[in-house]
């Protein structure tokens, strides 16, 4: 089974409301990483938190990791309907590990 | 820099034909990954390789075979298609210089295998 897992499934909020997606994962982890997916293009980088971090923020991006909790999650505030798209987090167990990704989150954004 | 470039974009492949998914990038990175991706799902990690020479298994390594003799390249091989391959791949790469970073991703080959 993946290593990570997304919850909700699907999303579905107005346009300047704050959408918030969870990922956990089953084993320790080295990274956590958050994409975007547009549908039918390939995935972009949005941030990376490492396992001795608990908050980042990238513009209107913040992640937090729970490493008790084996979660994560991504706030994305002041939604835009640009920001409809799939949203998948990732996790490696070591440096040099393969990077499993989760089933995602779709989000739909409402103008 | 081109990054991560995939060939073809597109691919119809009759059952039981053999095929080679092409991958490269020019950014020196350590590490490279193929990945499937079925419609409405995540993605599963098909082989990995952490430098030339080295690959290994994922997720869903049944029916694909990769090589890694180049840093730049590395091709996945379909041994005999089946309808249950049709997808959409996806190679990634990335560096290792400092862990694991950024992967960045090409742009996919569409297969349909009839």
């Amino acid at each position: 089974s993946q290593q990570g897992e997304e919850d909700p499934q699907a999303l579905s909020i107005q346009e300047g409301e704050n959408a918030t997606m969870n990922c956990s994962y089953k084993t320790s982890i080295n990274n956590l990483q958050w994409y975007r997916q547009n549908s039918g293009r390939g995935l972009v980088h949005l941030i990376l938190i490492r396992s001795n971090e608990r908050e980042k923020h990238s513009g209107r991006l913040r992640v937090t990791l729970d490493t008790s909790k084996k979660s994560s999650s991504l706030l994305i505030t002041a939604s835009r309907a640009a920001d409809t798209a799939s949203y998948f987090c990732a996790t490696d167990k070591t440096s040099y590990d393969k990077v499993i990704f989760g089933p995602g989150t779709s989000l739909s954004v409402i103008p | 820099n081109a990054g991560v470039t995939q060939t073809p974009k597109f691919q119809v492949l009759k059952t039981g034909q053999s095929m080679t998914l092409q991958c490269a990038q020019d950014m020196n990175h350590e590490y490279m990954s193929w990945y499937r991706q079925d419609p409405g799902m995540g993605l599963r990690l098909i082989h990995y390789s952490v430098g030339a020479g080295i690959t290994d298994q994922g997720e869903v390594p049944n029916g694909y075979n990769v090589s890694r003799s180049t840093t730049e390249d590395f091709p996945l091989r379909l041994l005999s298609a089946a309808p249950s391959q049709t997808s959409v791949y996806f190679c990634a790469s990335s560096s290792l210089a400092g862990g694991q970073e950024t992967q960045y991703f090409g742009p996919g080959t569409r297969l349909l295998v009839l």
